[in-house]
This record gives structure tokens, sequence and C-alpha cells, in this order.
């Protein structure tokens, strides 16, 4: 079945610690998103990649790092730069046309800060 | 401006009743798309609906119906006969083709009680 991995479902890190969140879809879709959710809000956009090679900055993208080497692929990493990053993180991927646009999201990973 | 408001952050009824979330949005866009997902505990966010700007036709599919007013700018959602199932948090937003990127309101808690 196609979808969107996402793993670890939960990770702790430590203060100054960067660490990676993984995402993978197998729907052949060329836009990939990281959302943020925090308790009580809304998702907000983090960083969105609509071509490989090639991604753009969401709304909260101060702390963090992406890359998009492979279709597939597109991995978010929380650097210590980040000042509260104990969140729930979802990443999606879409087909984004005029008739068919769809958008899939993951399960989800939820970070903790220890 | 480009937002999505949801004005009720909790709703409690008792099963079998009747309920209408609500969804307001802002954007000067003439394309544009509207969604409804369903957030249970696991997390994971469930695709309910997706409207394009240019179909104003309401929709029911079983228990649930969407009423889409372009002139008030708004996409609400009424459950019929709740069920102690449709608790959840449940979140609309917009989105644009062009980007790809989704808007997301702050989200309904949705409590049925027994």
């Amino acid at each position: 079945d196609g979808g969107i991995t996402q793993s670890p479902k939960y990770l702790f890190r430590k203060e100054g610690q960067n660490v990676t969140l993984s995402c993978e879809q197998n729907l052949n879709h060329d836009a990939m998103y990281w959302y943020r959710q925090d308790p009580g809000q809304g998702l907000r956009l983090i960083y969105y990649s609509q071509i490989v090679n090639d991604f753009q900055k969401g709304d909260i993208a101060e702390g963090y790092s992406v890359s998009r080497e492979k279709k597939e692929s597109f991995p978010l990493t929380v650097t210590s730069a980040q000042k509260n990053p104990t969140a729930f993180y979802l990443c999606a991927s879409s087909n984004k046309g005029r008739t068919n646009y769809g958008y899939t999201f993951g399960s989800g990973t939820r970070l903790t800060v220890v | 401006a480009q937002k999505v408001t949801q004005a009720q952050t909790e709703i409690s009824v008792v099963e079998k009743e009747d309920v209408t979330l609500d969804c307001v949005y802002e954007t000067r866009d003439t394309t544009y798309y509207l969604f409804w997902y369903k957030q249970p505990p696991s997390g994971e966010l469930v695709f309910l609906i997706r409207r394009n700007s240019f179909d104003e036709q309401n929709e029911i599919s079983g228990r649930y119906s969407w009423n889409f007013q372009k002139s008030t700018s708004s996409f609400n959602f009424t459950i019929t006969a709740s069920q102690v199932v449709d608790s959840a948090v449940y979140f609309c937003a917009l989105g644009f083709s062009n980007t790809g990127k989704l808007i997301f309101g702050q989200g309904t808690t949705l409590q049925v009680k027994p």
C-alpha cells in the first residue's frame, strides 16, 4: 500500500543535540512538507519541497533544516538552535494540481526534550 | 492575508446530538481548496473532504455534511447523530495548488459523551 512512513514515532533529545526525523513516501508525489503541532494549536509549516534538490522555508523554519536528495525522502533536522523543539511533527506529501489535489499525512513523530 | 479561523476551541455534546463545527477562511485568491481533517488521539490526520473554490455544492457523506458558502467565506461541518467515535480534534484547512501549502485553523476538539 502506498503511504508516508515517519520514524521514529517517539524521540527524546537532550538539550544541545541535533536530531533527524525521517519521512519516506512511496506515492510518487512531487511535493513534501513538514508541519509542527503544539498542544491546542493548529499545524504550522516548517519547510516544504516541490521538487528534488529544492526546498523553501515555511512560517517557522528557524532552528530547522531539511534536504531533498531523493523524491521519496524528506528528512527534517531539529538543530540545537531551535529553542523549544518539544512538539508533534507531521510530514505530508501532495500531488498538487488543479483537478487532482491529493494530500497525505504520515502518522507523526513526537519529539520531547529531556 | 491568508488565514483560517475555527472559533470553537472545544465542543461537548451528548451522543446522538447534531453538532456543527465552524470554519471561516480568508484569501484573495480566486482558486483555492478547502479541507477538513480529523485527528484522533493516535495523532494521524484523517482526510474527510476536499472542495475547490469553484464548487459550492454542499456535500453529504453518511452522517457528515458540509456547507460551503463563498459569500461568507465559510466551510462548516455538521455531524448528525453524533457518536462517541466522533470524539477527536477537527481541523479546517485552506490550500493552494500552485504551492501545495495548507494553512490550518487552530482546530476544534469535539467530545461526544455517551
